[in-house]
């Protein structure tokens, strides 16, 4: 059972490159989302999608770019990286949003010197 | 401002021991709260509380929720060294739109000594 799986799991960049995250899930969750974590700070939600082709803004969106193409994909993409995106990307899913729960993946270590 | 605070933010015991962990909350149209348990990695799912005064129990573990005082308390009985991790607290609100998220709080980091 695959679940939520993102890839890469580890990546160094330079200021001002850029990459894309890839979150795969395979339980047929209507909602995605992308969160990011930093020491003190919890769990921040940057992008979120509630259906295929649909996405939004969360708490913390600047810097970033978010596709939602196929209903078990979403992608989080970073057009020119900043040491400030330095952080731990994790994707999750789920079957409707409004507070229920969230399956998340095994998370992206990020950094970017 | 929508807000989950946990408390402590840290926590160091002994194995055998019994824990409490605590979150409260500030959050428009609240529609329940979760606890996950975080170890290297993923945050794993524990409870999703929506009623007020309803314990929900797992093994060792028990939480409850009090929608008048806008709280939740994870309790952690008979503690061992593979409790040993961060327990988040997230909020969920109603609706749709904007609001189909989860409020994390920052965690408690759990200990657990042999």
């Amino acid at each position: 059972n695959a679940g939520v799986t993102q890839t890469p799991k580890f990546r160094v960049l330079k200021t001002g490159q850029s990459m894309t995250l890839l979150c795969a899930q395979d339980m047929n969750h209507e909602y995605m989302y992308w969160y990011r974590q930093d020491p003190g700070m919890g769990l921040r939600l940057i992008h979120y999608s509630v259906g295929e082709g649909t996405t939004a803004k969360g708490e913390v969106p600047d810097g970033y770019n978010v596709s939602r193409l196929k209903k078990q994909n979403f992608l989080l993409g970073l057009e020119s990286a900043a040491p400030s995106q330095t952080s731990v990307y994790f994707c999750a899913s789920s079957w409707t949003g409004s507070g229920t729960e969230a399956f998340f993946g095994q998370g992206t270590r990020l950094t970017v010197v | 401002e929508d807000k989950v605070v946990q408390s402590p933010l840290s926590l160091v015991v002994h194995e055998g021991d019994t824990v409490t962990l605590n979150c409260s909350y500030e959050v428009t149209n609240f529609r329940s709260l979760l606890w996950y348990k975080q170890e290297k990695k993923a945050p794993t799912f524990l409870f999703m509380l929506t009623s007020s005064g309803i314990e929900k129990k797992s093994g060792r573990l028990s939480s409850i929720l009090d929608k008048k005082e806008l709280f939740s308390i994870l309790n952690i009985t008979a503690t061992q060294t593979g409790d040993s991790a961060v327990y988040l607290c997230a909020v969920g609100q109603r609706g749709g739109g904007a609001t189909n998220k989860l409020i994390f709080g920052t965690g408690t980091l759990l200990a657990v000594q042999p």
